[in-house]
């Protein structure tokens, strides 16, 4: 079973660039999170959709922008990157209902 | 809007001595109390929940948590600490109350047994 699959696992940027990190679920999850992880910081939430075609905002979400492609996909995407993006970025999906979210292994990303 | 605090960075215990993490939360309804673990360089994995019911819930690894909701934590123990329980431990909450399934996370707390 994949679960949740993130790619890339490691990316490096430079200040200014873009990219898009991508999320994708085959366990027919209704809900979909985007988390960042910094020492010290626990993970903090950045965007999360609770179904597809709806997207709401987490705890951090200046700078990031996402879109709930379907059911299976939910992308994050950075317009201009900044050095203060470098963490490590964790995606993860859940059932209806009082469940357990599954995690990604997790993107690491730095900006230069 | 909802919360979670861990109010240790670091927990050391020796091997076999009993462990305990905590967690304390705040939330406006009802709270859906969660623990994951995270091993290095890993995604995070599913401990236990608190839905409703009995205060004492179990989980992987024998791992249990208590629910006290006068005092609004759920602390983590382990009757037995296992050098491989060495890892980074996450509490995390949902509010019963809040629309949109939100889910908020604590810092997390180091947990390091010795042998």
């Amino acid at each position: 079973n994949a679960g949740v699959t993130q790619t890339p696992k490691f990316q490096v940027l430079k200040t200014g660039q873009s990219m898009t990190l991508q999320c994708a679920q085959d366990m027919n999850h209704n809900s979909m999170y985007w988390y960042r992880q910094d020492p010290g910081m626990g993970l903090r939430l950045i965007y999360y959709s609770a179904s597809e075609g709806t997207t709401d905002k987490g705890e951090v979400p200046n700078g990031y922008n996402v879109s709930r492609l379907n059911k299976r996909e939910f992308s994050l995407r950075l317009e201009s990157a900044a050095p203060s993006q470098t963490s490590v970025y964790f995606c993860a999906s859940r059932a209806p209902g009082v469940t357990e979210a599954f995690f990604g292994q997790g993107t690491r990303l730095t900006v230069v | 809007a909802q919360s979670v605090a861990q109010p240790e960075d670091q927990v050391n215990v020796a091997e076999g001595n009993p462990l305990t993490v905590k967690c304390t939360y705040s939330v406006s309804g009802n709270p859906y109390l969660f623990w994951y673990v995270q091993y290095p360089n890993r995604g995070l994995q599913f401990l236990l929940k608190y839905i409703t019911g009995d205060n004492l819930v179990k989980g992987s690894y024998g791992f249990e948590a208590e629910f006290n909701k006068s005092q609004t934590s759920f602390h983590l123990k382990k009757p037995s600490a296992l050098v491989s329980d060495s890892a980074l431990y996450f509490c995390a909450v949902r509010d019963g109350m809040e629309y949109g399934n939100k889910l908020v996370f604590g810092a997390g707390t180091i947990l390091r047994v010795k042998s």
